[in-house]
């Protein structure tokens, strides 16, 4: 049972470029989340997804970030014309219902300069 | 508002010694769930330990315990015999309304050889 996958791992882009984000959940995991982490701190929560449908999207910013888990393929998370401060490690996570444990992704790394 | 608090930024340990980590946190609901997660220096997100807040007796995962105080609302990590590939960032979390994880800010453990 492969774990949940990320791609890419590293991304680079300029400011006002668009950045995508693809997360592949655990096999039988319908539910899927997504976490910033800033250089040296915590994991923050963004969002959180099942399949069509964000079922919490509080901890995302209201302006150029968006989610979405389609029936067929990844969770995407998008952030539009990027700026410096969105440089960090965003984290997938799923499982396969709201109380269990949530397993992680390796993690993409997203580099604006 | 749900929070978590690691009191100890960093810690270092001889390789073969016990080491306990400390988290506290504050919520309001009466049914919740506790993770320790370990992030070493490849920063992918692995699961250490979890804890049901309805069961009273400790969570134990081979050398990895907990001392969960639920009435002092504390929740630590001990670590025996510890080993080299300890070293890492731990991260105590606390499952937010069934659906997302509040972290703490991470403790850096460095095991010394």
């Amino acid at each position: 049972n492969a774990g949940v996958m990320q791609n890419p791992r590293h991304l680079v882009r300029r400011r006002g470029q668009e950045a995508r984000l693809r997360c592949s959940p655990m096999k039988g995991h319908s539910h899927v989340y997504w976490y910033r982490q800033l250089p040296e701190e915590g994991l923050k929560f963004m969002v959180y997804l099942q399949k069509e449908n964000i079922i919490d999207e509080s901890g995302m910013p209201k302006e150029r970030f968006s989610a979405e888990f389609p029936k067929e393929g990844p969770s995407i998370l998008r952030i539009q014309q990027v700026v410096r401060g969105d440089s960090a490690a965003y984290f997938c996570a799923s499982s396969p219902d709201t109380s269990d444990t949530q397993y992680f992704g390796p993690g993409t790394r997203l580099t604006v300069l | 508002a749900q929070t978590v608090t690691q009191s100890q930024p960093e810690m270092s340990v001889q390789e073969a010694e016990t080491v306990t980590l400390s988290c506290t946190y504050d919520t309001s609901e009466s049914n919740y769930y506790l993770f320790w997660y370990k992030q070493p220096p490849s920063r992918q997100m692995i699961l250490v330990i979890r804890q049901e807040a309805y069961k009273q007796q400790n969570a134990t995962e081979n050398r990895f315990s907990v001392n969960f105080q639920k009435a002092a609302k504390s929740f630590s990590l001990k670590i025996s015999d510890s080993q080299l590939g300890d070293t890492a960032m731990y991260f105590c979390a606390l499952l937010q309304g069934a659906q997302k994880l509040v972290f703490g800010q991470g403790t850096r453990l460095t095991i010394n050889p």
